[in-house]
């Protein structure tokens, strides 16, 4: 069964500090994707990034870093310089290959200004 | 590109009234859209996908004919919930995707409440 685990339910920082956010899958596939989505006050889930299981590469999109460890099955999201723009709910998300997207609980992001 | 909209944004209704929630994919075509429901400060629940043409498989403890899914061309899918009571007021979200295997793009949501 898949399972994703985002342990930090909020974090607040103050502008420009850079902030990780964690995210642990369990699955019993060698073929998943990983994906991570923001979502701001408005509602709308952004779609941020989507790694497959066979590409380790971590990713760099702006300010935006992703680390994913198979080792340790994460998939953690860093922003760095954060911004107050910044602020939202970030869901990680699993699938599997034939199964439905499965999400985190989410990670309640704040950035003070 | 991959834009999803939805529409309306947000409804008010009244106990035991049908309310219709479009969902379009605007710049691809979308062979499977998924409707989600979310609870204030809680994550996404998958009610049910539709592939294009075909009924619309629902997640378990979805009732299928209170949420009525018809997804009739490659760019509309929309969800009735039917008979609706106060119970049904929540955040409904749907997504599209290219295929079934492919990345979900989901649209701003609709705010439901019953009075």
């Amino acid at each position: 069964a898949q399972k994703v685990t985002q342990a930090q339910t909020e974090i607040s920082v103050v502008e420009k500090e850079d902030v990780t956010l964690d995210c642990v899958y369990e699955t019993r596939d060698t073929t998943y994707y990983l994906f991570w989505y923001k979502q701001p006050p408005s509602g709308e889930l952004v779609f941020l990034i989507r790694r497959n299981s066979f590409d380790e590469q971590n990713e760099i999109s702006g300010r935006y870093s992703w680390n994913f460890q198979k080792s340790t099955s994460s998939f953690n999201f860093t922003i760095t310089a954060s911004q107050v723009v910044d602020s939202a709910v970030y869901f990680c998300a699993l699938r599997e290959v034939a199964q439905k997207l499965v999400f985190g609980q989410g990670t309640r992001l704040t950035i003070n200004p | 590109g991959a834009v999803v909209s939805q529409h309306p944004s947000r409804v008010i209704c009244k106990s035991g009234t049908s309310v219709k929630i479009e969902c379009r994919s605007l710049d691809f075509q979308a062979t499977t859209m998924f409707w989600y429901r979310q609870f204030p400060k809680q994550s996404l629940m998958l009610m049910a996908t539709s592939n294009e043409g075909s009924k619309a498989t629902y997640e378990q403890g979805v009732e299928k004919d209170k949420f009525l899914i018809n997804h009739a061309s490659l760019t509309l899918s929309t969800l009735t919930v039917t008979s609706a009571h106060p119970e049904d007021s929540s955040f409904y979200i749907c997504s599209a995707s290219a295929g079934s295997q492919e990345t979900q793009y989901f649209g701003p949501g609709t705010r439901l409440l019953v009075l």
